[in-house]
């Protein structure tokens, strides 16, 4: 059972394309986090959300808490931004909890994005 | 500059050999976590730590040990009761004041 789903897995597209990657979750989140990993591996935060909009340079990011869904725009997108983007959120501790350290992360399998010149 | 530091980029592990996979952060963050990436897969859980001289497992922390006994260091040690590591490891730390994460460049340990 995945409780962070993404789509599509893989999208290619032509430089200059508006992009959109959807993030489905399960559980009650305080946060949700979009992260990109670069070929080579290292992995670097982009946006951290628990309501609303939030926009950095061609990059934004929505969510909505009452559906469970959050969505990464790349906008006039760029061979730049080829990488795996990956959805991640924290769930909300249990109620009543003396115990829950509220540490865990759920991750999303990414979506492997290639932008063609 | 404040960040992650892994080490070594890869290594490589000989069957019943144990190693160690090092993670030092110069962000004065008190949480600190080691995940595993396979493919195909989400990151996995191995080991975190809230705090000096505290760790809990995550998911998968069979075969695995770690240690903090400083707030800067969380070394990992692939045990050799770990039948299958060949993964890509990442290290990371949360702010705790902002919530961020940050991630380091990551240990590809492959099985000689």
């Amino acid at each position: 059972k995945n409780e962070v789903e993404q789509s599509p897995q893989n999208l290619t597209a032509q430089e200059g394309e508006f992009i959109t990657i959807n993030c489905s979750y399960s559980v009650g989140i305080s946060a949700l986090h979009w992260l990109q990993q670069h070929p080579g591996g290292g992995i670097v935060s982009l946006f951290m959300l628990s309501s609303g909009k939030k926009k950095h340079g061609r990059l934004i990011a929505t969510i909505n808490i009452q559906e469970k869904h959050s969505s990464l725009h790349i906008t006039a997108s760029h061979p730049r931004d080829s990488a795996v983007y990956i959805c991640a959120v924290r769930p909300q501790p249990p109620p009543l909890s003396v115990s829950y350290t509220g540490n865990q992360f759920y991750f999303g399998t990414g979506t492997s994005l290639t932008v063609i010149p | 500059d404040g960040g992650i530091t892994q080490s070594p980029k890869y290594l490589f592990r000989k069957e019943g050999q144990n190693v160690t996979l090092s993670c030092e952060q110069n962000l004065n963050h008190d949480a600190m976590y080691w995940y595993r990436q396979d493919p195909g897969q989400g990151l996995r859980l191995i080991y975190y730590s809230q705090i000096v001289n505290d760790f809990q497992k995550g998911d998968i922390a069979e075969g695995y040990s770690v240690s903090r006994e400083k707030k800067e260091s969380f070394p990992l040690t692939v045990t050799s009761a770990q039948k299958n590591p060949t993964a890509f490891y990442l290290c990371a730390s949360r702010d705790g004041y902002n919530e961020k994460l940050f991630f380091g460049s990551g240990t590809q340990l492959s099985v000689l």
